[in-house]
């Protein structure tokens, strides 16, 4: 059974720095690229970043371009989001998704991290 | 920028009757990258169909999806309990390199 689960959410400063990891089991978690997209609190789904298999190619949404970081480490079946310099806007919930330009859709999704960016 | 606009916004509908929601793409897009989510409240999307009409594993066969260009719709032929929540519809390849449409709720009538 394949399973995506988040951690690392929480509340942080605006300005501060968070980083969400998202542990893969129930398949081979080197043959598949990997997402994130987020949803703000009763809105609708933003694709976030995106990284193909090895993390040798990554493609950010310009809304957090030079200010998140997307990695993988597929020893450890792992992948992470390094979320530095924090708005207000960026309060969501981050899902972290199977797929990517391998794929061109999302077959399977965490439960969900939420985070909260307030002073 | 490619922008996915879905229709209606809320559908009101009864169980057992059939719903079509609509998405309409500002620019044609490949039917190959086209793909729907269902998201009921406090859980993560769930992908229905991609590729416009292939449905994806363990999917009802009430569910299914047409289109091509920049219409694409998808249809519920008869409304179980279980189905009202949340559709959106999602695209690949145009910048941002993946978008989805705002959503449409299909609630009890």
């Amino acid at each position: 059974e394949v399973q995506l689960v988040e951690s690392g959410g929480g509340v942080v400063r605006p300005g501060g720095s968070l980083r969400l990891s998202c542990a893969a089991s129930g398949f081979t978690f080197g043959d598949y690229g990997m997402s994130w997209v987020r949803q703000r609190p009763g809105k609708g789904l933003e694709w976030v970043s995106g990284t193909n298999w090895n993390g040798g190619s990554s493609n950010y949404a310009d809304s957090v371009k030079g200010r998140f970081i997307m990695s993988r480490d597929n020893t450890k079946n792992s992948l992470y989001l390094q979320m530095n310099s924090l708005r207000a806007e960026d309060t969501a919930f981050y899902y972290c998704a199977r797929g990517y330009a391998d794929l061109y859709y999302f077959d399977y999704w965490g439960q969900g991290a939420l985070v909260t960016v307030s002073s | 920028e490619i922008v996915l606009t879905q229709s209606p916004g809320t559908l009101s509908l009864s169980p057992g009757e059939r719903a079509t929601l609509s998405c309409r793409a500002s620019q044609s897009i490949s039917s190959y990258y086209l793909a729907w989510y269902q998201q009921k409240p406090g859980q993560a999307p769930r992908l229905l169909i991609y590729g416009a009409s292939s449905r994806a594993a363990g999917i009802p066969d009430r569910f299914s999806g047409s289109g091509s260009g920049t219409d694409f719709s998808l249809t519920i032929s008869r409304l179980e309990p279980e189905d009202f929540a949340v559709y959106y519809c999602q695209q690949y390849g145009h910048s941002p390199l993946f978008s989805f449409g705002p959503g449409t709720k299909v609630d009890i009538k």
